[in-house]
């Protein structure tokens, strides 16, 4: 299996343009989760979803977020407009949830976005 | 809610040095306990896993963390590091309902 993976690695833009962030789960796993990392804040839980509902969104910083499974496989995490506050790296990560064994995550290389 | 904490922000040592980090929880019920590595511009890849059993675990890399149910801690050992064990450290704990909550990390500098 190729695991979890992440498009695009990088992605600089101006604030105020719209960056989506793209994200294709481990096949076989239904709960899927969107992290940001940053040095002054570590690692933020910003939103996870369970079999393509979203559970918890609680994280998410504002309106100017979304996320989105379209699919079972495949997720969008979009921020419209972008500030360079949202400078972070972005990992997404999947498991198969529900079961006491497999609440192990597998994070894909996650996306370095940088707002100028 | 659950809770995680890592008592270390910053820990440094010397190649052949012994390795402890701590990590206490807080969550009434039944858990599964995980310690992530991210090394220097890499993703969280998983060191070792509790689930049930033998609360001694071994890891990959010669790592092992003991989990004390009555502490509600699950700290990460290591008998001797080495320079390639330089990375960030998170303990985190999941629940049945699936979501995993981190602690805020622990970077270990080893130093040659």
């Amino acid at each position: 299996d190729a695991g979890v993976i992440q498009s695009p690695r990088h992605e600089v833009t101006e604030m105020g343009q719209e960056v989506t962030l793209r994200c294709k789960l481990i096949s076989g796993h239904n709960s899927l989760f969107w992290y940001r990392q940053t040095m002054m804040r570590g690692l933020e839980l910003l939103i996870y979803f369970n079999n393509n509902v979203p559970i918890d969104d609680s994280g998410m910083p504002e309106d100017r977020f979304s996320a989105k499974m379209p699919n079972a496989s495949f997720s969008t995490l979009k921020i419209q407009p972008s500030e360079p506050r949202d400078s972070a790296v972005y990992f997404c990560a999947s498991s198969l949830a529900n079961t006491p064994s497999y609440n192990e995550q597998f994070f894909g290389p996650g996306t370095r976005l940088t707002v100028l | 809610a659950q809770s995680v904490s890592q008592h270390n922000h910053h820990v440094i040592l010397s190649e052949a040095a012994s390795l402890e980090l701590g990590c206490n929880y807080s969550y009434g019920g039944t858990v599964n306990l995980f310690w992530y590595v991210q090394y220097p511009g890499q993703h969280l890849q998983l060191l070792l896993k509790y689930f049930s059993g033998d609360p001694l675990v071994k890891g990959i890399k010669g790592f092992e963390a003991e989990f004390i149910k009555s502490k509600f801690s699950f700290n990460l050992r290591k008998p001797s590091v080495q320079w390639s064990d330089t990375a960030e450290y998170f303990c985190a704990v999941a629940t049945n309902a699936g979501k995993s909550t981190f602690g805020d990390g622990t970077t270990l500098t080893v130093k040659p």
